[in-house]
């Protein structure tokens, strides 16, 4: 089954500490994205690609990290920099190609505990 | 600057009734394209219905139809026969002119009642 896969499901964390966030798709997409959503709260844009060794900030980009070196990974490094990292984090793709709508596929999500 | 409005936090409705869930928005792109999403307690985001900004008709899949009013700036979900399965935070989206890259609403939390 094509799909997104995003592990751990839950993660806790100690203060001070980084953590990364895995994020494969099988779906042949070129774009991928990173979204943070807050108790009660929309989603809002952290990080996203379109293409492989290439990624742009969204619009909470501070205190994250990423990287792009194959095109099926997307991993999102959580610093130690990040004020208030407590989060749901959703990974998503889509295909980046004229005539699409440009929906996004997402995966399960992760839900980071900062102890 | 992109702008979506979600102003129902949360509704209640009975089983079988018809729903609304306003959305409105702001662009300055001539051209993009409105998303309904659906996320269950469980997390997962589900893709409902999409509209695109030239499209003549409004959108319909199944149970879902899209109110789309371009001169009002709103994208309106209507979800009809209401069933408990429906009970869930529901998104409105909207894509600009860079693709992919989607504005999300606050949300609004639907609870269907027996």
């Amino acid at each position: 089954d094509g799909g997104i896969t995003q592990s751990p499901k839950y993660l806790f964390r100690k203060e001070g500490q980084n953590v990364t966030l895995s994020c494969e798709q099988n779906l042949n997409h070129d774009a991928m994205y990173w979204y943070r959503q807050d108790p009660g709260q929309g989603l809002r844009l952290i990080y996203y690609s379109q293409i492989v060794n290439d990624f742009q900030k969204g619009d909470i980009a501070e205190g994250y990290s990423v990287s792009r070196e194959k095109k099926e990974s997307f991993p999102l490094t959580v610093t130690s920099a990040q004020k208030n990292p407590t989060a749901f984090y959703l990974c998503a793709s889509s295909i980046v190609a004229g005539g699409n709508t440009g929906e996004l596929f997402f995966g399960e999500g992760s839900r980071l505990t900062v102890l | 600057a992109q702008k979506i409005t979600q102003t129902q936090p949360g509704m209640f409705v009975q089983e079988k009734e018809a729903v609304t869930l306003d959305c409105t928005y702001d662009t300055s792109d001539p051209s993009y394209g409105l998303f309904w999403y659906k996320q269950p307690s469980s997390g997962e985001m589900i893709f409902l219905i999409y509209q695109g900004s030239y499209d003549q008709q409004n959108a319909t899949e199944g149970r879902y139809s899209l109110n789309f009013q371009k001169a009002r700036k709103s994208a309106n979900l209507v979800i009809s026969a209401s069933q408990l399965g429906d009970s869930a935070m529901y998104f409105c989206a909207m894509r600009g002119r860079s693709w992919g890259k989607l504005q999300f609403g606050a949300g609004t939390q639907v609870v269907v009642t027996p």
